[in-house]
């Protein structure tokens, strides 16, 4: 099925460094959503951009709705062991169904 | 906690059986979509049901059928089981608003088919 372009696939950083992924598309949205899957658990939404050019925060997180609709990205903050787990992407079009990048998994390195 | 609950958590069944999942919305949501994601992929949409109707199918087979009743609570049947079908089956409800459409999470159903 039809997928995001999420990047990186993967991250390992350090607790206190900053962090930065993002999405990009071939197709524009009206909507983009960034979501936290933990183990064994449904995604939970962390940012909701519903603007073009839209700049949100939530805490530490930072997530920007492309110009062109076609990109966002998430920025996390002083990340803090709590923040491991996959972060996904997922872009809303006219018809309501989420597309979903294939995720970025954080890792922190003791 | 999202307020979206599924059942059973955990299923297995084995192939050409048949499956079927259901799903609580939070209170307030008249919109109930399906995904299925795989081991280490994200949600592939499966479909969308909105006031009892289906409204918007991804591409999957038609032996994957659902329901929404009118309290909007929702079923996935999937029939005719095959090993791929394997996987983390998610509900997510949300309210028809017009300009975007926040989706909030169940916790999935996790069935192994073998």
């Amino acid at each position: 099925g039809q997928q995001l372009n999420q990047s990186p696939q993967s991250m390992f950083i350090q607790e206190g460094e900053d962090v930065s992924m993002n999405c990009t598309s071939s197709s524009i949205f009206n909507t983009w959503l960034w979501y936290k899957q933990d183990p064994g658990e449904g995604p939970v939404l962390l940012i909701a951009l519903y603007k073009a050019g839209e700049l949100t925060s939530n805490g530490r997180l930072t997530a920007q709705f492309g110009i062109t609709r076609k990109d966002s990205f998430l920025n996390i903050s002083a990340s803090i062991p709590s923040d491991v787990g996959i972060y996904f992407c997922a872009g809303q079009g006219s018809n309501y169904q989420l597309i979903w990048g294939a995720g970025t998994k954080l890792i922190i390195k003791p | 906690e999202t307020g979206v609950t599924q059942s059973p958590t955990h299923l297995i069944k084995t192939r050409g059986q048949q499956v079927t999942l259901r799903c609580s919305s939070q209170s307030g949501h008249n919109t109930v979509s399906w995904y299925q994601q795989a081991l280490g992929q994200g949600p592939q949409f499966i479909f969308q049901y909105y006031r009892e109707e289906e409204n918007g199918r991804g591409n999957f087979p038609p032996r994957f059928s659902g329901l929404q009743f009118p309290n909007y609570s929702s079923e996935l049947n999937v029939n005719a089981l095959e090993l791929d079908d394997s996987a983390l089956y998610l509900c997510a409800s949300s309210t028809r608003q017009g300009v975007g459409e926040t989706q909030y999470f169940g916790p999935g159903t996790r069935l192994l088919v073998l």
